[in-house]
């Protein structure tokens, strides 16, 4: 298996641009999850999702953050529109329920 | 609430010697517990998990963590560190009715030759 793939790997955009960011999960899990790190805030959970129905999105920060899963194979997180503030390195993870997760690479994110 | 805690920012050990990296938690439930590793431009990997069993637990690349439910702790070691052991450690929790998983604020290990 290839793993969890996120695209683009990095981002650069300026403040008011809406930014999009993709991932695919791992064949056959059920969960997937949006983090974002940051160095002042490390590791935040954004939004779950389990058999693609959003189950948590109390960690996203504003409504300028919105994020999809239209089937079992994809999901996008998108900024719109896209602040300073917002950048730091967004991972997605899936996993089995009670299972550990599998984080992709990232997407370094730079609004300027 | 779920919390942990990674009380050193960094670890520094000498290749060859014994290293321990520390994580306390608070959890409602049985805690699942696991630790994971992110080395620079990567995301994070897991090493090893707690739900249930045998205190000591082992994992990926030589780790192994031991739980210790009186002192809600679950520090992570290792008898002999290598010098490619040097990355960003993460201890992370949840409760075993919950689906949120919470990390701590990242150990930085430094082995040096």
């Amino acid at each position: 298996d290839a793993g969890v793939i996120q695209s683009p790997r990095h981002e650069v955009t300026e403040m008011g641009q809406e930014v999009t960011l993709r991932c695919k999960p791992i064949s056959g899990h059920n969960s997937l999850f949006w983090y974002r790190q940051t160095m002042m805030r490390g590791l935040e959970l954004l939004i779950y999702f389990n058999n693609n129905v959003p189950i948590d999105d109390s960690g996203m920060p504003e409504d300028r953050f919105s994020a999809k899963m239209p089937n079992a194979s994809f999901s996008t997180l998108k900024i719109q529109p896209s602040e300073p503030r917002d950048s730091a390195v967004y991972f997605c993870a899936s996993s089995l329920i009670n299972s550990p997760l599998h984080f992709g690479n990232g997407t370094r994110l730079t609004v300027t | 609430a779920q919390s942990v805690a990674q009380p050193e920012d960094q670890v520094n050990v000498a290749e060859g010697n014994p290293l321990t990296v520390k994580c306390t938690y608070s959890v409602s439930g049985n805690p699942y517990l696991f630790w994971y590793v992110q080395y620079p431009n990567r995301g994070l990997q897991f090493l090893l998990k707690y739900i249930t069993g045998d205190n000591l637990v082992k994992g990926s690349y030589g780790f192994e963590a031991e739980f210790n439910k009186s002192q809600t702790s679950f520090h992570l070691k290792k008898p002999s560190a290598l010098v490619s052991d040097s990355a960003l450690y993460f201890c992370a929790v949840k409760g075993d009715s919950s689906y949120k998983l919470i990390f701590g604020s990242g150990t930085r290990l430094l082995v040096r030759p």
